[in-house]
């Protein structure tokens, strides 16, 4: 089935160690997302890529960098986490607006 | 910055009941609205839409309602099941061309069984 695929679900780093989270889709979308999610909290949106051109939200901190190396996979590097970066990382796709959610990859900072 | 510790708006309903979960948007340039469902530890997953040029759409025992006029939407459904318990966020966009999604709050549904 087509999806959005993201490793690890769950993932475990200290603080001030780098840490990668993947995302890969088979829906061969142009838009690929990410997103943090805290709890109770609507998804913020970090970044979006459309085809190779990566748009950066304002508020997203420098520490979030991320990658698109082809259509299908993209990486969100934390350089340096911080205990308020603990959250749920989403992933997303979209051709036009509609947008679909990976199952997203708990990030814990100790 | 954010806010911690949020408590998000929650709805208690009896099996079998109907449910009616409210949002308001703020963009009156947005054209295009969805309703996601989240259940716990899982992403959004896409319940309905509706564009501005329809009032009202019907899924299956979902239906969405839309008032450019208050700039609300709703989503009611039929025959609420323990399996509808999770939050609920609607998204407005502009459509044509990428444009960024902008999440509302969230309502936790809690289903009673």
């Amino acid at each position: 089935d087509a999806m959005v695929i993201q490793n690890p679900r769950y993932q475990v780093t200290q603080f001030g160690k780098p840490v990668t989270l993947s995302c890969s889709q088979t829906l061969n979308h142009n838009v690929m997302y990410w997103y943090q999610q805290k709890s109770s909290q609507a998804p913020k949106l970090l970044f979006h890529y459309y085809d190779k051109d990566f748009n950066n939200e304002a508020d997203t901190p420098d520490n979030f960098q991320s990658r698109r190396p082809n259509t299908s996979f993209c990486f969100l590097d934390i350089r340096s986490p911080g205990l308020g970066d603990a959250a749920m990382y989403l992933c997303a796709t979209s051709r036009l607006a509609e947008q679909f959610f990976g199952p997203g990859t708990r990030l814990t900072v100790l | 910055g954010e806010s911690v510790g949020l408590h998000l708006p929650t709805l208690s309903v009896q099996e079998g009941d109907n449910s009616i979960i409210n949002c308001a948007y703020s963009n009156s340039a947005s054209d295009y609205f969805i309703w996601y469902k989240q259940e716990s530890g899982k992403g959004p997953q896409f319940i309905i839409d509706i564009r501005s040029n329809m009032d009202k759409r019907q899924g299956q025992r979902v239906t969405v309602l839309l008032n450019k006029t208050v700039k609300h939407l709703s989503l009611q459904i039929a025959a609420t099941q323990p399996g509808d318990s999770a939050v609920y966020f609607c998204a407005e966009t502009i459509s044509g061309g990428y444009q960024k999604v902008t999440f509302g709050t969230g309502t936790k549904l809690q289903v009673i069984p």
